[in-house]
């Protein structure tokens, strides 16, 4: 059974800070990997797709790795600001898609 | 393109009441699925489908069904709601496999069991 664990389980820095978000996962037999955002009382963004063959993607500020040899995915985020503030999903996807608990960030102004 | 569209937004039952949760995707995306999120505890798959016809039982399906009778819709039945069953509720679409387009989700529905 997959098993997604995320680490932090929260995070709070200061305005422009770089940081990583850590993601593992216990199967590596998986299609791809996706990061999401979710803010408060609202729905899931995706920010982030990579596929199995990939090793990272990036948008903007983002970019997320993968090592799915090692079961291990990281998002970082470039130059935080207070609007990065909400709560990161990973997810890996093989026959269904299994979701880590989040990492609550919040950025300091 | 609507994308994923879940109602309601918001429902209150009472215990042993029964009610519908839909979802309706524009996309002609074969895979739908059902999350429950609850504090903590990030989101868990109640059942899943991959294609018209065709279901299947996630992590916590108990207390849950489902159908599957148009690639569009993919409801969501409580037969008897219990207060363990508040949760914000998620309906997510993607192709079939490789998941070239990763998943898409709905905005959720909040549903409070009293």
């Amino acid at each position: 059974k997959q098993e997604v664990t995320q680490i932090p389980a929260a995070l709070s820095v200061p305005e422009g800070e770089n940081l990583v978000l850590n993601c593992s996962f216990t199967d590596s037999a998986i299609y791809n990997l996706q990061w999401f955002r979710q803010d408060p009382g609202k729905g899931l963004t995706s920010l982030l797709l990579i596929q199995s063959s990939q090793r990272e993607q990036t948008s903007g500020r983002l970019n997320a790795s993968l090592d799915k040899s090692s079961g291990r995915s990281t998002l970082y985020i470039a130059a935080s600001q207070p609007g990065d503030s909400a709560t990161y999903l990973c997810a890996v996807q093989f026959n269904d898609m299994r979701f880590g608990a989040g990492t609550r960030l919040t950025v300091k102004p | 393109n609507a994308g994923v569209t879940q109602t309601p937004k918001f429902q209150v039952l009472k215990t042993g009441q029964s009610m519908t949760l839909q979802c309706a995707q524009d996309m002609n995306h074969e895979y739908m699925s059902w999350y429950r999120q609850d504090p903590g505890m990030g989101l868990r798959l109640i059942h899943y489908s991959v294609g018209a016809g065709i279901t299947d039982q996630g992590e916590v399906p108990n207390g849950y069904n489902v159908s599957r009778s148009t690639t569009e819709d993919f409801p969501l039945r409580l037969l008897s709601a219990a207060p363990s069953q508040t949760s914000v509720y998620f309906c997510a679409s993607t192709q079939v496999g490789v998941g070239l387009d990763g998943y898409t989700f709905g905005s959720g529905t909040r549903l409070t069991v009293v």
